[in-house]
């Protein structure tokens, strides 16, 4: 009974393709979030949700396309990835929308793309 | 400046060292931080939140001092298993992160 779990745990895929993280949580919070974690281990947002609404959308290239199904789950499109996208994804969620009681995370994503 | 900024580290100690991080913040309206462990190849995990007043839990201790404006968190009698990345979280935007600071207790 995993609090949030990802899927697929580990992504290698080459240059071009189009792949898709699937992340659920079982908090019963109203906000998720996808983070990620480039090789110098800086954990940057990239997307918020807050009951299946868009909130926060940093600046991300938009081949990324988040889509909230339910407030439960929150998945993550990439399209024509390029090597650069080779981080971490980690998925996370919260009670309220500011993060002011903290985060959970999921145990990532390790995407490579070749 | 950064919203968040930490001492990348390594802090390299022995066992039962006490050892303490600070991450100074560039919003002086700032009310609410976190520290956040992660371990090697795994996700950030919540270990404490730290308000005006404070947080104490076991071996951990967690300040915030607004006049310099950086949180600060101490581990006393250090152990192998506190070996890990501590990250702090919060500030004026709760969404941001610190660049984390590396610990590594020896034997």
């Amino acid at each position: 009974d995993t609090a949030v779990s990802q899927t697929p745990k580990y992504l290698v895929t080459q240059m071009g393709n189009d792949k898709s993280i699937k992340c659920e949580q079982n908090l019963g919070h109203d906000t998720m979030y996808w983070y990620k974690q480039d090789s110098k281990k800086f954990l940057k947002i990239m997307f918020s949700y807050n009951n299946k609404e868009l909130i926060i959308n940093e600046t991300v290239p938009n081949r990324f396309s988040p889509k909230s199904p339910d407030k439960a789950h929150l998945n993550l499109h990439i399209n024509s990835l390029e090597l650069g996208d080779s981080a971490v994804y980690f998925c996370a969620s919260s009670q309220e929308g500011t993060g002011a009681w903290g985060y959970t995370f999921g145990s990532g994503t390790r995407l490579t793309v070749v | 400046r950064k919203e968040v900024e930490q001492d990348p580290g390594p802090f390299n100690v022995p066992e039962g060292a006490t050892v303490a991080f600070n991450c100074t913040y560039s919003n002086s309206a700032s009310q609410s931080f976190f520290w956040y462990r992660q371990d090697c190849r795994k996700e950030p995990k919540l270990l404490m939140s730290v308000y005006s007043s404070g947080n104490e839990d076991g071996r951990f201790t967690a300040q915030l001092n607004r006049a310099s404006q950086y949180i600060s968190l101490l581990i006393r009698d250090s152990k192998l298993s506190d070996s890990a990345t501590y990250l702090c979280n919060g500030g004026y935007n709760k969404l941001i992160f610190g660049a984390g600071t590396r610990l590594a207790v020896h034997p």
